[in-house]
């Protein structure tokens, strides 16, 4: 159980163009789903925490209105870059956190993350 | 700010050799500790946590044990098989700071026969 998955795992855009990543929670209810991102040999950075159903909170640093992060439903969430540029290529992980899981909430599962290319 | 530090990689370790990944923590409280593991082309996935001082979090054969005297959370095991190479990450997270976890930097594992 407790499986995330992301669609697409890999995506090639132009620049300038815009890109949508979905995370979704298939089996478990997820009331708050983290975007991170990671670069080649380092570790994830946070980007945001969104929480079903009110706007995302966005860590210092992180343009929001270039990451427009979507968090409709219990299952789905959705990171959009806008006007990507080929500094924003990178690999995006989603986790999510089950609704009402663990003593502290802490638990979070992560997906397998997507892979984009912006040239 | 809290923040996790690990030990550089890679490292390559011949099977049946003994492992120990390094991890230390700065963190104003006391967090809970986790290691988490990337296959190749995949996503984490927790490999142990421990909540609390002198806890010993175990899984797979890994076991790593929450020291608060020297604010480490080392990553063990006896015996690595060549299916343990993977990225490990060490995490802390600390209630007071909305549930969001902090990673290292991970340190790479390879595994050779």
């Amino acid at each position: 159980g407790a499986v995330v998955s992301q669609h697409p795992s890999w995506v090639i855009c132009k620049s300038g163009t815009s890109v949508k990543i979905e995370c979704r929670s298939l089996d478990f209810q997820a009331t708050t789903m983290f975007w991170y991102r990671q670069f080649p040999k380092q570790s994830l950075m946070l980007m945001a925490t969104s929480n079903e159903g009110s706007k995302a909170t966005y860590e210092q640093g992180v343009e929001k209105d270039k990451f427009l992060i979507n968090h409709a439903s219990l299952t789905l969430s959705t990171l959009t870059v806008t006007s990507a540029h080929p500094e924003d290529s990178s690999f995006y992980i989603c986790s999510a956190r089950e609704r009402g899981g663990g003593r502290v909430g802490f638990e979070q599962y992560f997906g397998p993350g997507t892979r984009l290319t912006v040239t | 700010g809290n923040s996790v530090t690990q030990m550089e990689g890679p490292v390559t370790l011949s099977e049946e050799a003994f492992l120990t990944i390094n991890c230390t923590y700065t963190a104003t409280g006391y967090p809970s500790l986790f290691w988490y593991v990337q296959y190749p082309g995949e996503g984490l996935q927790l490999l142990l946590k421990a909540t609390k001082a002198d806890d010993k979090g175990s899984n797979k054969g890994f076991e790593a044990t929450y020291r608060k005297e020297t604010t480490s959370f080392h990553l063990e095991k006896g015996s690595v098989q060549v299916s343990d190479s993977a990225v490990y990450f060490c995490a802390l997270i600390f209630t007071g700071g909305g549930n969001k976890l902090t990673f290292g930097t991970g340190t790479q594992l390879k595994v050779e026969l």
